[in-house]
């Protein structure tokens, strides 16, 4: 769907756990990155990954962990270090240099039980 | 780093009005100002974009002007209609050889009334 497919749309979690969302994308998207969703705050960066192997934090990484070894996916993982990990998680990729629109996944909900 | 402010918050309209969304960034070197539209529940599509050497774009009811000077722009949307409800992000980002990273604001909700 769109190229960018993130899994699950909806997740729960237990207090202390880590959690792993998935995002996968077929567009050949050099860059991918990770966002965070709150009402009335926007989009905040997470992590952000421009080539294979290496990957850099966003402006709110604490309490979050990512690889990047293959070009098509960008895991995140919420570890139990995340002490507000409620929130609307949305993964894009876009072309590496240049001027170009992210392409989102379509989300995924988070939420602690 | 960058800093994109956005206003309104909120923004209710009658159907077949305009609507005008500002923002404003802080980085001079910014140079690519994408707008996402977000459906209830669904993800960010991009619905226009502009780059720093153009001061103006226009796509059917959709137009997006850009002041380099005082760092505002603004999404303007014409003939309101009632599929035009939905939350609009403007972004800004700076081309660099590693990629670009883009700044969103915070989002204005429009409802436009029927």
């Amino acid at each position: 769907d769109g190229g960018i497919t993130q899994s699950p749309k909806y997740l729960f979690r237990k207090e202390g756990q880590n959690v792993t969302l998935s995002c996968e994308q077929n567009l050949n998207h050099d860059a991918m990155y990770w966002y965070r969703q709150d009402p009335g705050q926007g989009l905040r960066l997470i992590y952000y990954s421009q080539i294979v192997n290496d990957f850099q934090k966003g402006d709110i990484a604490e309490g979050y962990s990512v690889s990047r070894e293959k070009k098509e996916s960008f895991p995140l993982t919420v570890t139990s270090a995340q002490k507000n990990p409620t929130a609307f998680y949305l993964c894009a990729s876009s072309p590496q240099g240049g001027d170009y629109g992210y392409t989102f996944g379509s989300g995924t909900r988070l939420t602690v039980v | 780093g960058e800093n994109v402010e956005q206003h309104p918050s909120t923004l209710s309209v009658q159907e077949g009005d305009s609507a005008v969304i500002k923002c404003t960034y802080s980085d001079s070197a910014s140079n690519y100002f994408p707008w996402y539209k977000q459906e209830l529940g669904k993800r960010p599509q991009l619905i226009i974009d502009i780059r720093s050497n153009v001061g103006e774009k226009k796509d059917q009811r959709i137009a997006v002007t850009l002041n380099k000077t005082a760092k505002h722009f603004s999404l303007h949307i014409t003939e309101t209609q009632p599929e035009d409800s939905a939350v609009y992000f403007c972004a800004a980002s700076t081309s660099q050889n590693t990629g670009n990273q883009f700044y969103f604001g915070t989002g204005t909700s429009l409802t436009v009334i029927p």
